[in-house]
């Protein structure tokens, strides 16, 4: 089983409907998340990071559930700029801090 | 603009030859990772560099190795290139003082031929 799982996708999604997806992840060691997102042959940015009691930048929405080993990332009001792949990352800060990635989740918002 | 940089953007080898990238990080950050990332796929964790020693390996073989310099840039070396090595390599880099939240550069594209 891979460390973090994600659905690649593609969602299809209308401009200014909402779209969520999830990210699931094995290990209960995991002690921090983080939402990144990359367009087509760039690198990753750092999207938010993600809390325990979850949080909200503008349109974008990230929830954990320990219970459950899942991060989401809710974005509303889509716009064609968020079209791009949604990678969620965690750290394991006995294993270094490195950053252990899902495959990614690509977005398409269309007119 | 992460501070990140990266040389070179693109780079075409041959099967069996070696390579060197390199990355110059945010001024501040005295911590580099590399990541290398297949088509379609995440990035995944090479290795990283605090104060010029490796301070973690992911699940890649010795002839990938590193560098990291008095200044904090760092090189990746990858010996005997395979086809499979053909990637983006991701340089990160972060402060000590916010060891989590690491800034990528804008990463080499490796192809190997």
């Amino acid at each position: 089983r891979k460390e973090v799982e994600q659905d690649p996708g593609p969602f299809n999604v209308p401009e200014g409907a909402t779209v969520a997806f999830n990210c699931t992840y094995s290990n209960s060691a995991s002690q921090s998340f983080f939402w990144y997102r990359q367009d087509c042959r760039k690198e990753p940015k750092l999207l938010m990071s993600v809390y325990s009691s979850g949080n909200e930048d503008g349109r974008f929405t990230a929830q954990l559930n320990r219970a459950s080993q899942y991060i989401s990332l809710l974005i509303r009001d889509s716009k064609l700029s968020d079209s791009a792949t949604y990678l969620c990352a965690l750290v394991i800060k006995a294993a270094g801090n490195k950053l252990t990635f899902g495959g990614g989740t690509r977005v398409l918002v269309k007119p | 603009e992460t501070g990140v940089t990266q040389s070179p953007t693109h780079l075409i080898k041959t099967r069996g030859q070696q390579v060197t990238l390199r990355c110059s990080s945010q001024s501040g950050h005295n911590t580099v990772s590399w990541y290398q990332q297949a088509l379609g796929q995440g990035p995944q964790f090479i290795f990283q560099y605090y104060r010029e020693e490796e301070n973690g390996r992911g699940n890649f073989p010795p002839r990938f190795s590193g560098l990291q310099f008095p200044n904090y840039s760092s090189e990746l070396n990858v010996n005997a290139l395979e086809l499979d090595d053909s990637a983006l390599y991701l340089c990160a880099s972060r402060s000590r003082a916010a060891q989590e939240t690491q800034y990528f550069g804008p990463g080499t594209r490796l192809l190997v031929l």
